[in-house]
């Protein structure tokens, strides 16, 4: 069975402060897909990245940076000099590639509350 | 082109009595999810649907749960009779096809039952 684990429940910041967000999965599958959702106050969860297992290279956006090392089975983020406009619930996810049986649908962590404090 | 919505945004019902959420993808898109989270917990698949066949409703919880996607438009999600545990965010999403995981997920509808 997948699982995914996000240690932090809640983590408050300074503002300009980096910060990483841990998410440790767990997978039978060697195809496999690593995701991150923000769910900003609006509600609505918003797409931030997907790698696939065979990816390992880490891959930065903007402030937003991305660590997957298939040894450990972790899959962290990380914002570099937050923002307030950064304070969520981040969530990690995990699919099945094709011919998986949970294939199409995500298994996710328990989310990551951050505060960034102005 | 919009989004994937969800109505009502919240709902506040009492114990027992029957409540429906529905969900409007965007348009064209065959797969259809449902989600829910219950405070404080992760993000659970409830059903898959593509089109208008469910292609895995393993996630739905009991019988008092029961999910239509009449069409292949939009979808309804009916919980009669509602119990107190069913509290939550429900959430909605469509893709395209099956493992285009670029989701587009709505804004939820929080069920609270009194």
């Amino acid at each position: 069975a997948q699982k995914v684990t996000q240690a932090q429940t809640e983590i408050s910041v300074v503002e300009k402060e980096d910060v990483t967000l841990d998410c440790v999965y767990e997978t039978r599958d060697t195809t496999y897909y690593l995701f991150w959702y923000k769910q900003p106050p609006s509600g609505e969860l918003v797409f931030l990245i997907r790698r696939n297992s065979f990816d390992e290279q880490n891959e930065i956006s903007g402030r937003y940076s991305w660590n997957f090392q298939k040894s450990t089975s972790s899959f962290n983020f990380t914002i570099t000099a937050s923002q307030v406009v950064d304070s969520a619930v981040y969530f990690c996810a995990l699919s099945e590639g094709a011919g998986g049986t949970s294939y199409g649908k995500l298994t996710f962590g328990q989310g990551t509350i951050l505060t960034v404090h102005p | 082109e919009a989004g994937v919505t969800q109505f009502p945004s919240h709902s506040v019902i009492e114990k027992g009595q029957t409540v429906t959420l529905r969900c409007d993808p965007i348009s064209g898109h065959d797969n259809l999810y449902w989600y829910r989270r219950v405070m404080g917990k992760e993000i659970k698949f409830l059903l898959h649907f593509v089109k208008e066949s469910k292609q895995d409703e393993s996630g739905m919880p009991n019988n008092r749960f029961l999910a239509e996607r009449t069409g292949g438009t939009y979808s309804t999600l009916k919980v009669q009779p509602a119990e107190l545990e069913d509290s939550g965010v429900y959430f909605c999403a469509s893709s395209q096809w099956t493992g285009d995981y670029g989701y587009t997920f709505g804004s939820g509808t929080r069920l609270t039952v009194v």
